[in-house]
């Protein structure tokens, strides 16, 4: 069975500052992972996946996340936030990629302070 | 292209009462998912068709809950009777083929009073 854990309900950076998103996952196979966000009134966006090779996965708007296998972690990480980036944030893990459904975490929502 | 709808997007309705909740799909995607969030918990898979075929519906919680998808297009999602319980926020998603992303709709919001 997999399962994933999100640290924090609810996160408030100021705007430049570093996000930190914190994501731990379980999985007795290797796993895929995934952070979706969702904006106001709209559906879930994949921001960046990992699935095999390059353990650093770049995604959409500055995000970059982390595949650690011996923390069992997928932080979610940006250099300088933007009040844009105000939303709720889903780590997700997958036993292939594609195939199988999403096992989410609880989100953290992110809030920007000007 | 058009991403995938929802409709309705908010329904409330009493206990005991029924609801179907539709989902249209990108066109072209044969695989088709539903998963629910109960308020402040995780987003949970309730399951997925291949074209009109259920692949999976471990997640579904119980007989109240039917699930169709006549002809490959657009599913349509039923609980009767509706029970306080079913509250929650019902996401639809749809994929082409294998390797490639879920593409989310915007979630049908259930209220149960």
């Amino acid at each position: 069975a997999q399962s994933v854990t999100q640290l924090g309900s609810h996160v408030s950076v100021s705007e430049g500052a570093l996000v930190l998103l914190r994501c731990n996952y379980s999985s007795s196979v290797p796993p895929y992972l995934f952070w979706y966000v969702q904006y106001p009134n709209q559906g879930l966006q994949l921001l960046l996946k990992y699935t095999t090779g390059a353990t650093l996965v770049k995604g959409i708007n500055g995000f970059e996340a982390e595949f650690k296998k011996s923390e069992t972690s997928f932080h979610l990480t940006k250099p300088s936030a933007h009040m844009s980036d105000a939303a709720e944030y889903f780590c997700a893990v997958s036993p292939n990629f594609g195939n199988e459904k999403l096992t989410f975490g609880t989100g953290t929502r992110l809030t920007i302070i000007p | 292209e058009a991403g995938v709808t929802q409709f309705p997007s908010h329904s409330v309705i009493e206990k005991g009462q029924t609801v179907t909740l539709r989902c249209d799909p990108i066109s072209g995607h044969d695989n088709l998912y539903w998963y629910r969030r109960v308020m402040g918990k995780e987003i949970k898979f309730l399951l997925h068709f291949v074209k009109e075929s259920k692949q999976d519906e471990s997640g579904m919680p119980n007989n109240r809950f039917l699930a169709e998808r006549t002809g490959g297009t657009y599913s349509t999602l039923k609980v009767q009777p509706a029970e306080l319980e079913d509250s929650g926020v019902y996401f639809c998603a749809s994929r082409r083929g294998q390797f490639n992303e879920q593409f989310f709709g915007p979630g049908t919001r259930l209220t149960v009073l």
